[in-house]
């Protein structure tokens, strides 16, 4: 069974500070991972995804994602928080079935983000 | 502009009563999506719909219907069967069901069951 999991519910960092969300993932096949953003009240946008090629994708609002099979993680970062970052962050995984690939979401990290 | 739309956007009834969630898309996509956000749960998915006048059980349909007799709607009804009916709902679409890791969402509907 695939799945996701999100180390941290909660990440706290100043402003300018390293923001480091951790997802590690377990798929028996090669993976599609993603990050969405959720601000309060709103629906999920769509930071970055991996899907194949070169493993350090780079999605909106500077953030950025590794994806290491052998740690069969895909970490999010940002070099230097900003205010507008607090946010909750979803880690995500495709499934794929026979003609339907289903996301499956980790539980969320809630960054907050202080002056 | 293309979208998504949910309306309304908070929604309150009464324990016993059914309730239908609206959504719309104007995206032209094909495959559509409902998912339910609990607080420390992610998202986790109602039904889906990847053509119009059909549509597949997700993780959690139980106390849940669902129709699709249009491309550009896909509304949600929460009968009195479901146990536990206060959360946040979020629609989905994706241009079709193989690009189903391409989903954007609605800004969902507060559901608060009393």
């Amino acid at each position: 069974a695939q799945s996701v999991t999100q180390l941290g519910s909660h990440v706290s960092v100043s402003e300018g500070a390293l923001v480091l969300l951790r997802c590690n993932y377990s798929s028996s096949v090669p993976p599609y991972l993603f990050w969405y953003v959720q601000y309060p009240n709103q629906g999920l946008q769509l930071l970055l995804k991996y899907t194949t090629g070169a493993t350090l994708v780079k999605g909106i609002n500077g953030f950025e994602a590794e994806f290491k099979k052998s740690e069969t993680s895909f970490h999010l970062t940002k070099p230097s928080a900003h205010m507008s970052d607090a946010a909750e962050y979803f880690c995500a995984v495709i499934i794929w079935g026979t003609s339907y690939g289903k996301l499956t979401f980790g539980q969320g990290t809630i960054l907050t983000v202080h002056p | 502009d293309g979208g998504i739309t949910q309306s309304p956007k908070y929604l309150f009834r009464k324990e016993g009563q059914n309730v239908t969630l609206s959504c719309e898309q104007n995206l032209n996509h094909d495959a559509m999506y409902w998912y339910r956000q609990d607080p420390g749960q992610g998202l986790r998915l109602i039904y889906y719909s990847q053509i119009v006048n059909d549509f597949q059980k997700g993780d959690i349909a139980e106390g849940y219907s669902v129709s699709r007799e249009k491309k550009e709607s896909f509304p949600l009804t929460v009968t009195s069967a479901q146990k536990n009916p206060t959360a946040f709902y979020l629609c989905a679409s994706s241009i079709g069901a193989e690009h189903s890791y391409e989903q954007y969402f609605g800004p969902g509907t507060r559901l608060t069951v009393t």
